[in-house]
């Protein structure tokens, strides 16, 4: 089992561009979360997504966008971007159908930069 | 709202010593999981130990043990026999037992076991 993965490790991006960022949950999940983690801080929750739907929101601003595919892997999308979304995005999937709330993997995480 | 807080952002321990984190939460639901997780240098976000409110008893795991203090809102984390892989950054983390719900963190505690 890999667990779960995030593609890519590294990003570079300019203020204003869009940036996709990626993730297959393990084996077995099919909810998906994305957390933002600032340098030095604690992850931040962004979204939820089951059965292809955006489920829970944190206070994130609509730049953010994100995708379910049926395979349950998902996709974060960020528009204008700006200095302030510098930081490590996680992703992290468990198992909703199963019920078991606590079973939270996460990935290693994408690293964004923006200049 | 449930919060978390973490009031130690850096500790140092000597090699084969002991050392405790500190973390409060603030909650008003009576079923919950609460978690340590553990973030190396190398970013991926790993679980040490799991605890749910509704059992008294401390989760053991190896060297790593929780005081657990429903009433005070307190979770600490106990790591003994301290080695130099435990350098990491340590986060408290919260999730109610529903059917789904995200994970909330404390700001986290940067743990340095030195030789």
């Amino acid at each position: 089992d890999a667990g779960v993965t995030q593609s890519p490790t590294h990003l570079i991006k300019t203020r204003g561009q869009q940036v996709t960022l990626r993730c297959s949950p393990k084996s077995g999940h099919d909810t998906v979360s994305w957390y933002q983690q600032a340098l030095g801080q604690g992850p931040q929750f962004i979204f939820q997504y089951y059965e292809e739907e955006e489920r829970q929101r944190g206070n994130f601003p609509d730049r953010f966008s994100g995708h379910q595919f049926p395979n349950y892997s998902s996709e974060l999308n960020v528009n204008a971007l700006l200095l302030g979304d510098s930081a490590l995005y996680l992703c992290a999937s468990s198992p909703t159908t199963s019920g078991r709330v606590y079973e939270q993997y996460f990935g290693p995480g994408t690293r964004l930069t923006v200049t | 709202a449930q919060t978390v807080t973490q009031s130690q952002p850096e500790m140092s321990v000597q090699e084969a010593e002991t050392v405790t984190l500190s973390c409060t939460y603030d909650t008003s639901e009576n079923n919950y999981y609460l978690f340590w997780y553990k973030q190396p240098p190398s970013r991926q976000m790993i679980l040490v130990i799991r605890q749910e409110a509704y059992k008294q008893q401390n989760a053991t795991e190896n060297r790593f043990s929780v005081n657990f203090q429903k009433a005070a809102k307190s979770f600490s984390l106990k790591i003994s026999d301290s080695q130099l892989g435990d350098t990491a950054m340590y986060f408290c983390a919260f999730i109610r037992k529903t059917s789904y719900d995200k994970v909330i963190f404390g700001p986290g505690t940067s743990l340095s076991v030195i030789p």
